[in-house]
This record gives C-alpha cells, sequence and structure tokens, in this order.
C-alpha cells in the first residue's frame, strides 16, 4: 500500500515569487507519481506525472518536479508565479495496481 | 479531450433519502472512480469499477453502493444519506494501463440535511 504526505497545508506567495509544494510517499513497490491542480469550484486538472527516466519532470502552466528515490520525494516548483496560480495541488502515487492514493493537499494563495 | 460529467454540481438531501450520483465519460475508458473529498483529508477511494459489471471496494465504502451497466455511465448511491456524508464527490475515470492518467469530473457538493 502506498501513502502520500504533503507536509504544507497552506503556502502563501507574492505574485512573480518562487514556489515549492513538498510531498513525500511511502511504498514498498516501484511507484507512479502524480501532481494534480484544483482551481477554484474545479474537478482536478493533471499538472504532470512521473513514470520512469528522467527525474525531473515538466509540466503545464510551468511547474516541474524532481523525483528523488532515496528521498521518497516528489517535490513540485514554479519559478514565478501567477495570481491565476491561486488553487489547491493534490500529490498522488500509485503502485502496482490501479488506485491513485492523494495527500491532503496544499492550498497555494498568490497575493499581489 | 476527455469529458467526464456528472449529473449535478449542487445536491441538498434530507437524511434517509435514496440519493444517486450520476457520472458520465465519452472516451470508452475502462476503468472509473467514485472519490469524496473533504477538507484536510484530500481525496478518498470510495469505489471503483474495471469493467462493465465489475466492481471493487475502496478505502471508505461503507454507506455506499454502485452501478456499472454500461461502460460510459457509474453511479454513485446512497441508500439511506446521512449528514455525515456531506461531502464533495468526485468520479474520474482512465484507460486500462497503469501509467494512464485520471480524468477528473468536476465534482457534486452533496449536502445532507
Amino acid at each position: 500500500a502506498q501513502s502520500v504526505t504533503q507536509l504544507d497545508s497552506q503556502v502563501p506567495v507574492f505574485e512573480e515569487a518562487p514556489v515549492e509544494l513538498r510531498c513525500n510517499y511511502s511504498s514498498s513497490v516501484s511507484v507512479y507519481l502524480f501532481w494534480y491542480v484544483q482551481y477554484p469550484n474545479q474537478g482536478l486538472q493533471l499538472l504532470l506525472k512521473y513514470l520512469s527516466g528522467s527525474t525531473l519532470v515538466k509540466g503545464i502552466n510551468g511547474f516541474e518536479a524532481e523525483f528523488n528515490k532515496s528521498q521518497t520525494s516528489f517535490h513540485l516548483r514554479k519559478p514565478s508565479v501567477h495570481i491565476s496560480d491561486t488553487a489547491e495541488y493534490f500529490c498522488a502515487v500509485s503502485g502496482n495496481d490501479y488506485k491513485l492514493s492523494f495527500g491532503a493537499g496544499t492550498t497555494v494563495t498568490v497575493r499581489a | 479531450d476527455v469529458k467526464v460529467t456528472q449529473s449535478s454540481r449542487y445536491l441538498v438531501k434530507r437524511t434517509g433519502e435514496k440519493v444517486f450520483l450520476e457520472c458520465v465519460q465519452d472516451m470508452d475508458h475502462e476503468n472509473m472512480f467514485w472519490y469524496r473529498q473533504d477538507p484536510g483529508l484530500g481525496l478518498r477511494l470510495i469505489y471503483f469499477s474495471y469493467d462493465v459489471k465489475m466492481k471493487e471496494k475502496g478505502d471508505i465504502p461503507e454507506g455506499y453502493s454502485v452501478s456499472r451497466e454500461k461502460k460510459e455511465r457509474f453511479s454513485l448511491i446512497l441508500e439511506s444519506a446521512s449528514t455525515n456524508q456531506t461531502s464533495m464527490y468526485l468520479c474520474a475515470s482512465k484507460r486500462g494501463l497503469l501509467t494512464d492518467t485520471q480524468y477528473f469530473g468536476p465534482g457534486t457538493r452533496l449536502t445532507v440535511l
């Protein structure tokens, strides 16, 4: 079984500043890792995913994440945020079945 | 583009009522999922289905049942709604590979009074 811990529940950040959202996972098998974003009053949308290969994964809207197997982490970063990045972000992991395990979410609030 | 639609965005029901939440996907996906989303808990899997008429319990199936009579449609049923089932319900679908992306509907916010 897999589990996911998102280390920050709330991240306030100023516009054009960088942001990092931290995610750690635990699993006894090889994993696939995902970051989803949920804008207000909407469903979840995939930002990026790590399946194999290069540990640096680039996604939509300028986001990227780095898979670190030794630290069992998959942190999400963006070098310069916009007001429109205000949303809730979820880290998720799947193993050798079809189920995704989600973290509790991180709410990012971008201020002008 | 994959589209996952849910029958209602907002729903208000009374304790003890039978509630049906409908989900339809238009991309011929084999797998469909129902989650509930609560603040501070993230998304928790209620049930999923990997084929027509096939279903498996997720992490929190108590108080819920599901039905999948057609490939594109997956229904969540609350047999007798209770106030602790007030939540946001999200449907998702994906193809058959482990690495495929899950696509989510917009959600149904259910309030049970």
